[in-house]
């Protein structure tokens, strides 16, 4: 079956730590997301890629990295610049179908900084 | 920009009674409305969904119709279950933001009691 695989589902770093968060998907989909939940806010999008080789900053992309060198893959790295980086991680992609875009999430990964 | 505004929770409910969550939204032009499901630990799932003014989205009983004049999508569904206990998301794509960007409500919990 198709889908989004983001691993790992929980994730413990020290603080001042760099780590990557793992999202695949086997889709085909163009575009893959990054959004970060917290607790009464919702999900904001950190970054987004809409093709191979190109991303965009989202509302919240501070401390944060992504790269896109595969259509199936987009890596998020947490840097330590990001001050608060303890949340609740979703990666998704989408696919455009007669003007209409269907979007399919992850099941999300929980860092934890300590 | 484009945003959504959905009631905060948490909403609490015993079973079998009738369900409201109010979404509002602000697009310069017209968007397609969604409303996600989010199961404890989980990553959201597409519960239904509405492309143009008038369109009524349903699936497992909930229900939401595109309401332009009060730029509204409500969700409701006549029966709650015990199992309908989850975090609730309304959200954006399009209208007159980038097309395949996800825009979210702070999302809504219920929580159903038997």
């Amino acid at each position: 079956d198709g889908g989004i695989t983001q691993s790992p589902k929980y994730l413990f770093r020290k603080e001042g730590q760099n780590v990557t968060l793992s999202c695949e998907q086997n889709l085909n989909h163009d575009a893959m997301y990054w959004y970060r939940q917290d607790p009464g806010q919702g999900l904001r999008l950190i970054y987004y890629s809409q093709i191979v080789n190109d991303f965009q900053k989202g509302d919240i992309a501070e401390g944060y990295s992504v790269s896109r060198e595969k259509k199936e893959s987009f890596p998020l790295t947490v840097t330590s610049a990001q001050k608060n980086p303890t949340a609740f991680y979703l990666c998704a992609s989408s696919i455009e179908v007669d003007g209409n875009y269907g979007y399919t999430f992850g099941s999300g990964t929980r860092l934890t900084v300590v | 920009g484009n945003s959504v505004t959905q009631m905060e929770g948490p909403v609490t409910l015993s079973e079998e009674a009738f369900l409201t969550i109010n979404c509002t939204y602000t697009a310069t032009g017209y968007p397609s409305l969604f409303w996600y499901v989010q199961y404890p630990g989980e990553g959201l799932q597409l519960l239904l969904k509405a492309t143009k003014a008038d369109d009524k989205g349903s699936n497992k009983g909930f229900e939401a119709t595109y309401r332009k004049e009060t730029t509204s999508f409500h969700l409701e569904k006549g029966s709650v279950q015990v199992s309908d206990s989850a975090v609730y998301f309304c959200a954006l794509s399009g209208g007159g933001g980038a097309t395949n960007k996800l825009i979210f409500g702070t999302g809504t919990l219920l929580a159903v009691q038997p």
